[in-house]
């Protein structure tokens, strides 16, 4: 199975920070690579898809970008209603694998 | 918008099976792949298996081959995970989601867009 590795696995920031989360895979994964934000209680929700690709009706803070077998999630200002924990996720193969996670909190 | 609504919270005893269901609202018909998800408590999250009922293909992740079966009833719009030899380290939150994707250029990129609202599954004697 392809492996994904996030960090860190916990931050600290306030709004209007600059907010970045990294994953990198075990292989390359041609940049199929989901980012999920999850608060407790609630299901996942789909961010950014095939890396940088902004899903319909999330904000305009949230970007990301990919570098080989690394990638990037970025919050630009992050906002009271950001924090929440984050998920990487590969969908290159048929088994997908998620991140272990990274909480973002005050 | 299609909605995914699973069945109610399950208490089960070691050893035993849960079967959980993934409704699709509307009666929108299953022409998506599902992937089933789950979160034990305090963890991260960890995809078991999917199913692409137009073609009735399975796929399971190795950690839970033999002990998972996925299944779609196309008549009611439904997909069903049941779980095997339950231990309490089964005991978790299951989410069904919608395996879907957009093309880029020439790539279909696949993603989770639509979730379930998840199944708490507690595993106790």
């Amino acid at each position: 199975d392809i492996q994904m590795t996030q960090s860190p696995p916990s931050l600290s920031a306030s709004v209007g920070d600059r907010v970045t989360i990294t994953c990198r895979a075990s292989q390359t994964i041609n940049n199929f690579l989901n980012w999920y934000q999850q608060k407790p209680g609630k299901a996942p929700e789909l961010l950014i898809y095939a890396a940088s690709s902004l899903h319909s009706g999330v904000p305009s803070r949230f970007s990301g970008s990919a570098s080989g077998t690394d990638f990037t999630l970025t919050i630009s200002s992050l906002q009271p209603e950001d924090f929440a924990t984050y998920y990487c996720q590969q969908t290159y193969r048929t088994f997908r694998t998620f991140g272990q996670g990274t909480k973002v909190e005050i | 918008q299609v909605q995914l609504v699973q069945s109610g919270a399950e208490v089960k005893k070691p050893g035993s099976s849960v079967k959980v269901s993934c409704k699709a609202s509307g009666g929108t018909s299953i022409s998506y792949a599902i992937s089933w998800v789950r979160q034990a408590p305090g963890q991260g999250l960890e995809w078991m298996g999917g199913i692409i009922p137009l073609f009735e293909t399975t796929n399971y992740s190795q950690k839970f081959q033999g002990r998972v079966t996925i299944t779609a009833d196309d008549s009611t719009s439904t997909v069903y995970m049941e779980l095997s030899s339950l231990g309490p380290e089964d005991t978790a939150v299951y989410f069904c989601a919608r395996d879907s994707g957009n093309y880029i250029d020439t790539t279909y990129f696949f993603y989770m867009d639509v979730w379930g609202n998840g199944t708490t599954v507690t595993v106790s004697s």
